[in-house]
């Protein structure tokens, strides 16, 4: 069955440095989102991406994200310079369809900031 | 923007059917309600989806009241497997997905 894959599976870094976590797609999927998870909370939506561009971001992603496709295949997420309380699991899902469509997720990077 | 609301946690025994409860304030016309499955430290993992009515699969039922306000997901007969956080999604925008806050549904032997 495809699935979506992440890398780092658990990333450690200094407050400030830039992180950027990785993700691949269900090959044919549309439709890319990030989502954070702080420990024992919700899962929040980040961000969705499509046709090269931003379709939807939410209060959380600032200007310290962005997302990219730098080739037909990954699917980044890039903090400019972590703070503390981006410490979280990060979820990259894709899709085959927009709005209600099934979103796949990955297993997900965990991001420590210390 | 339409907003989903959830329970916080629930216990149940093995065997017993389960029944989570979501509202879906403003839901739009055109928007589906889905539902995930999440385990420690796993993604969330699509369950079922619908649009209105009851809608079966081999792992759980989902009502919908003509209303579309809210909607009710069944798990027959739970097995300690079955212990997660279940999430209600619905669209906030065009493209924005948002979960509930979950509800933790444990099951005892």
């Amino acid at each position: 069955e495809p699935e979506v894959t992440q890398t780092p599976s658990h990333q450690v870094t200094q407050m400030g440095q830039e992180v950027i976590l990785r993700c691949v797609p269900i090959s044919n999927h549309l439709y890319f989102y990030w989502y954070r998870q702080i420990l024992g909370q919700k899962v929040e939506f980040l961000v969705s991406f499509y046709n090269n561009e931003i379709s939807e971001k939410s209060e959380i992603f600032d200007d310290q994200f962005s997302v990219e496709r730098p080739d037909g295949s990954n699917f980044t997420l890039k903090i400019r310079s972590t703070k503390l309380e981006d410490s979280a699991m990060y979820f990259c899902a894709s899709s085959g369809l927009a709005g209600g469509g099934e979103l796949f997720f990955g297993e997900g990077s965990r991001l420590t900031v210390l | 923007l339409a907003k989903t609301t959830q329970p916080i946690s629930m216990d149940s025994y093995e065997g017993q059917e389960v029944n989570i409860t979501c509202s879906h304030n403003n839901i739009a016309t055109n928007d589906y309600i889905t539902w995930y499955q999440q385990f420690p430290s796993q993604g969330p993992r699509f369950i079922i989806q619908g649009y209105k009515t009851k809608v079966t699969n081999e792992v759980a039922s989902l009502f919908i009241p003509a209303d579309r306000k809210s909607s009710t997901l069944s798990l027959p007969r739970v097995s300690l497997s079955d212990t997660a956080v279940y999430y209600c999604l619905g669209p906030q925008g065009n493209n924005r997905l948002a979960f509930g806050k979950g509800n933790q549904v444990v099951v005892i032997p």
